[in-house]
């Protein structure tokens, strides 16, 4: 069963760093989506992307994120000048038709 | 008021048990609704799509309430392995808005 995949699962950095988490969604699918969930809260849309471009974005997402799809295949989410409270399992998700979202295993980023 | 929101749980029930979780939306333009299961420090897992007409899968039972903006999840006949946090999701347009969720413990 095709599925979506995420790299690295752990990410540690130091306060300050920029990160790229990396994400190869199903390979049909036409919208790719980046979530947050910090640790005990609940999962947080961060932003969607179609077509090449951000379709829509939270006011998580600020200018300390940005996203790209290089290829034909990966989808990444940067991170700049990481903080604390940054801190979070990152999760990339895709979907076909704009319905049933699939997700990825995550990203755990740790910002010390 | 939040978008989506959930009966705050924890749920503690015994096996066997029936369990009904509750959602309530605020955008009256979502299109559609989903439930998904997420275990502790995994990924959501899709469980069901919601249909305006009620919908089953096995011991699942999903419905919806357009006019109350209103979802709800019955879980008959509980096993221990649904122990889980369900999620209540509803998109409109190009964004799955996610509810905090209702935890729920099966006990032998």
């Amino acid at each position: 069963e095709p599925e979506v995949t995420q790299t690295p699962s752990h990410q540690v950095t130091q306060m300050g760093q920029e990160v790229i988490l990396r994400c190869v969604p199903i390979s049909n699918h036409l919208y790719f989506y980046w979530y947050r969930q910090i640790l005990g809260q609940k999962v947080e849309f961060l932003v969607s992307f179609y077509n090449n471009e951000i379709s829509e974005k939270s006011e998580i997402f600020d200018d300390q994120f940005s996203v790209e799809r290089p290829d034909g295949s990966n989808f990444t989410l940067k991170i700049r000048s990481t903080k604390l409270e940054d801190s979070a399992m990152y999760f990339c998700a895709s979907t076909r038709s704009n319905e049933k979202l699939f997700f990825g295993s995550g990203t755990q980023l740790s910002v010390l | 008021r939040k978008e989506v929101e959930q009966d705050p749980g924890p749920f503690n029930v015994p096996e066997g048990a029936t369990v009904a979780f509750n959602c309530t939306y605020s955008n009256s333009a979502s299109q559609s609704f989903f439930w998904y299961r997420q275990d502790c420090r995994k990924e959501p897992k899709l469980l069901m799509s919601v249909y305006s007409s009620g919908n089953e899968d096995g011991r699942f039972t999903a419905q919806l309430n357009r006019a109350s903006q209103y979802i709800s999840l019955l879980i008959r006949d509980s096993k221990l392995s649904d122990s889980a946090t369900y999620l209540c999701v509803v998109n409109h347009g190009q964004n799955f808005v996610f509810g905090p969720g209702t935890r729920l413990s099966v006990l032998p």
